[in-house]
């Protein structure tokens, strides 16, 4: 059964710091990684998607990376500004051709002013 | 496309009332899951359909619940009766079947059994 676990679970930092959420994953036999951002009382919206056959994605001040060998991705969020403060979920899709996710628990993330 | 629609957007129901939750993916996909939130064990894959056809619904937690996609642009989950457990946050997605294709949510319905 696929677990996927996030470090650290929460995390405040100044801002303008550069900071990386870390996702790992048991089964390495995944369709792809979705990165995700969940304000409070809020829907998730999708940041990032990486494909099995990628290693990295990048969307403005937002990279995410993927090792499925070692099962672990990152996200990396450039110059960080109070208007990321949020949870940030990874979910992986497993190898049935359907976008079924397995999430993890979520890193909850401050950035002060 | 206005995204994922679900509705109603917060439900507060009395203990051993029927609930049914209704959601509208976005035009063109073909895929359509049902999660639940809670704090205790996160979000969880309740079940999902196919063109329209339940593919699997291991995920739901008792027989008390049920879902339908009469057709592809209408899905609704029902629990019969409804419990307090039962309160959490769910969340709609939909998405094309297939590799490198993104699962989409709706802004959930935040469902209170009291």
């Amino acid at each position: 059964k696929q677990e996927v676990t996030q470090i650290p679970a929460a995390l405040s930092v100044p801002e303008g710091e550069n900071l990386v959420l870390n996702c790992s994953f048991t089964d390495s036999a995944i369709y792809n990684l979705q990165w995700f951002r969940q304000d409070p009382g809020k829907g998730l919206t999708s940041l990032l998607l990486i494909q099995s056959s990628q290693r990295e994605q990048t969307s403005g001040r937002l990279n995410a990376s993927l090792d499925k060998s070692s099962g672990r991705s990152t996200l990396y969020i450039a110059a960080s500004q109070p208007g990321d403060s949020a949870t940030y979920l990874c979910a992986v899709g497993g190898n049935t051709g359907f976008q079924k996710l397995v999430f993890g628990t979520g890193t909850r993330l401050l950035v002060s002013p | 496309d206005a995204g994922v629609i679900q509705s109603p957007r917060h439900e507060v129901t009395e203990m051993g009332q029927e609930v049914t939750l209704r959601c509208k993916p976005i035009s063109g996909h073909n895929s359509l899951f049902w999660y639940r939130q809670t704090m205790m064990r996160g979000l969880e894959l309740l079940i999902y359909f196919n063109n329209n056809v339940p593919i699997d619904d291991s995920g739901m937690p008792e027989d008390r619940f049920s879902a339908k996609m009469p057709n592809a642009s209408f899905s609704t989950l029902k629990i019969q009766p409804s419990e307090p457990r039962d309160s959490a946050v769910y969340f709609c997605a939909s998405s094309f079947r297939g590799e490198g294709t993104e699962a989409f949510f709706g802004q959930g319905t935040r469902l209170t059994v009291v």
